[in-house]
């Protein structure tokens, strides 16, 4: 069974620090990995995408993937109340795309 | 742009009853189009994709079907409801690569989600 995983949480944060989300993947065969996030009763809205290993950055997110680990973050700088939202991990394989449960950010003002 | 649109966006059934659940697509052409279900608190399960008209594939056995009659819409359906039917579901949808049918290094979008419970 190929899973993504991720700590429900939730994440407390203050205001203006950096969150750090974590997922970790079992296929090694995954060629994309992404970070939804999801507000209550709201769907998932796609903010960031990464293929290769390394950092990838897009404003206040970085991304970063480690192929040989198996793991994928997600780091939100200037935490801000407006982040607050479960954040969900999805890895695609060769058909389809698995997600993780999410993992739910507080950040508190 | 692209918009996908679901409806509807709440839905109240009682046990037994038939859905009929859509979705479209607009602003693209030839997408893969994706159910999945949401229960409270879990994560998504994918209950069906689809890479183009009448082609469907299933991801977990149940009472559900779904149909792809023109290139954009997809549509779930149940001939009768159970009580674990109950969630959210949402369509998705994701460029096909010119590299094979089923992409699987495109990003996928959601629709804004059909809240289903089943009474």
């Amino acid at each position: 069974q190929k899973e993504v995983e991720q700590n429900s949480g939730p994440l407390s944060v203050p205001e203006g620090a950096i969150a750090s989300l974590n997922c970790t993947y079992s296929d090694r065969g995954s060629q994309s990995f992404f970070w939804y996030r999801q507000y209550s009763g709201k769907s998932p809205e796609l903010i960031m995408f990464i293929y290769s290993n390394g950092d990838k950055e897009d404003g206040r997110f970085t991304a970063q993937l480690n192929k040989a680990s198996q793991y994928v973050s997600l780091l939100i700088r200037d935490s801000q109340p407006s982040d607050s939202a479960t954040y969900l991990c999805a890895v695609s394989g060769t058909y389809k795309y698995i997600f993780g449960t999410g993992t739910r950010l507080k950040v508190l003002a | 742009s692209q918009t996908i649109h679901q409806w509807p966006a709440t839905l109240v059934q009682p046990v037994g009853s038939p859905l009929s659940l859509e979705c479209t697509v607009e602003g693209t052409s030839n997408p893969n189009l994706y159910w999945y279900r949401q229960a409270a608190g879990r994560g998504l399960q994918l209950l069906f994709y689809s890479v183009g008209i009448g082609q469907i594939s299933s991801e977990v056995p149940q009472n559900l079907s779904a149909s792809r009659p023109q290139d954009r819409q997809f549509i779930l359906s149940s001939k009768k409801l159970l009580l674990s039917d109950s969630g959210f579901y949402l369509c998705a949808w994701s460029v096909r690569s010119h590299r094979d049918s089923i992409s699987s290094y495109n990003e996928q979008f959601f629709g804004p989600g059909t809240r289903l419970t089943v009474l």
